[in-house]
């Protein structure tokens, strides 16, 4: 059972617009989540983070909303830039394991 | 953050055969994981590799199948034993300090099973 969903497969901005990125989740006990990018043939690389007690966290051009109650959270990325071009995982933790989604692959055009 | 290496980061082995996975931290961390990405799947936990004791295997995964050793603070090793074309992944480590919630990702090893 999937209990962390990314249900846009993937993404299209232009560079120098918006890049929204969407995560859902099922399992209340969640407490920590984080966004990881993945080029192709790398391990994945940690983004941004969020606990649970907090519904935003900024670093730089990312930032990340937590909606608790609709347990969903997003991932904005401004300005989009041509390398920001990978695949973006969406992960929640519970007891320091780590459950992903299944990826949004974000193309950012020029 | 740490910087994790693997080794291999590739190889092709027929079925039947095992590989060993090495996994190597530049600084002592407290956690150390396996994961797997099958070809167009997400990340899914294997086990988490325990300092001195065996490895804690998640739902589906066994000893057997994925002997994991873990002898000090900063290098475990993870074995495919058994390979069959369904094996075919690639093979992540990951490690957590004991300073953040974290989790950072060493490059992966790339297993194709013939």
């Amino acid at each position: 059972d999937q209990q962390v969903k990314q249900n846009s497969p993937s993404l299209s901005v232009q560079e120098g617009r918006i890049s929204i990125l969407n995560c859902d989740y099922t399992n209340s006990m969640f407490d920590y989540f984080l966004w990881y990018k993945k080029y192709p043939a790398e391990g994945p690389t940690f983004l941004i983070s969020i606990s649970s007690i907090k519904d935003k966290n900024e670093d730089g051009r990312f930032t990340v909303f937590l909606n608790k109650s609709a347990k969903h959270l997003s991932l904005h990325i401004v300005p989009s830039q041509p390398g920001d071009s990978a695949v973006y995982f969406c992960a929640a933790m519970n007891d320091y394991k780590l459950s992903f989604g299944a990826g949004t692959t974000v193309t950012v055009r020029a | 953050s740490a910087v994790i290496s693997q080794k291999p980061s590739r190889d092709i082995c027929q079925r039947g055969t095992s590989l060993t996975i090495q996994c190597q931290v530049d600084s002592q961390v407290t956690m150390m994981f396996w994961y797997r990405q099958q070809p167009g799947q997400s990340l899914t936990l294997i086990a988490t590799a325990n300092q001195g004791s065996e490895a804690t295997y998640e739902s589906g995964f066994v000893i057997d199948k994925f002997p994991i050793s873990r002898p000090n603070l900063t290098f475990s090793t993870l074995t495919v034993s058994n390979m069959s074309p369904e094996d075919s992944s690639i093979y992540l480590c990951s490690v957590r300090t004991s300073f953040s919630y974290e989790q950072y990702f060493g490059p992966g090893t790339r297993l194709t099973v013939t």
